[in-house]
């Protein structure tokens, strides 16, 4: 079974960055881009970017871009979201096969001082 | 940036009538469409690609069609676990969702 499995809910203060995991199971990790998605309380969906864990090419939305950092580490199957001036809402990690064919359960990140 | 706009933003369906949803691109998108399903405090589900094609263990009452800028999600006889929020997300150049359909129960 293909399963894509985040790390728990993380609060963070102002300023502070904080890492979120994604670690991909039950086909070849590297043979897949995975993508990054936020969902802010209440609303929409929103394209962060993605990632190639083959080589780490990571490209990023232009809203997104010099805020948030995507990384990959393909010996242990997982990407990894960074977040640096972020938002309090959920960010969610998908496998790109047939368009953003399985998701991560989502990771809940609360900004509070 | 490709802009997708879906709706209606809330349509209100009886269980076991039929329902339809739409969503328009501010350019081609070809036929790289998908539909997501939502529901509450659950990650989305991916319905339909490439328009049309059904994802792995989506039962056949969804339906989608349409190519270039005009595309239609259709689910017949609703079911009560149908009722949740839907987007339509273009993958033809970048990627950007529709800001989602909300469908309720009547």
């Amino acid at each position: 079974e293909v399963q894509m499995v985040q790390s728990g809910a993380g609060v963070k203060k102002p300023g502070e960055s904080l890492k979120i995991s994604c670690k991909g199971s039950g086909y070849s990790f590297i043979n897949y881009w995975i993508g990054w998605v936020r969902q802010m309380p209440g609303k929409g969906l929103e394209w962060m970017g993605i990632i190639y864990p083959a080589d780490s090419d990571a490209r990023y939305s232009p809203s997104f871009q010099g805020q948030v950092t995507l990384s990959a580490d393909k010996s242990i199957n997982t990407a990894y979201l960074q977040l640096r001036a972020s938002d309090t809402a959920t960010y969610y990690c998908a496998r790109l096969g047939a368009s953003a064919d399985v998701w991560g359960q989502g990771t809940q990140v609360t900004v509070s001082s | 940036e490709i802009v997708m706009t879906q709706s209606p933003a809330t349509l209100s369906v009886s269980p076991g009538e039929g329902a339809t949803l739409s969503c328009r691109a501010s350019e081609t998108v070809h036929n790289k469409l998908a539909w997501y399903q939502q529901k509450p405090g659950q990650a989305p589900r991916l319905l339909i690609y490439g328009s049309s094609t059904r994802a792995t263990g989506i039962p056949a009452r969804f339906s989608g069609s349409g190519s270039g800028t005009e595309f239609t999600l259709t689910i017949s006889s609703l079911q009560s676990e149908d009722f949740a929020v839907y987007y339509c997300q273009q993958y033809e150049n970048w990627y950007t969702f529709g800001q989602g359909s909300r469908l309720e129960i009547k």
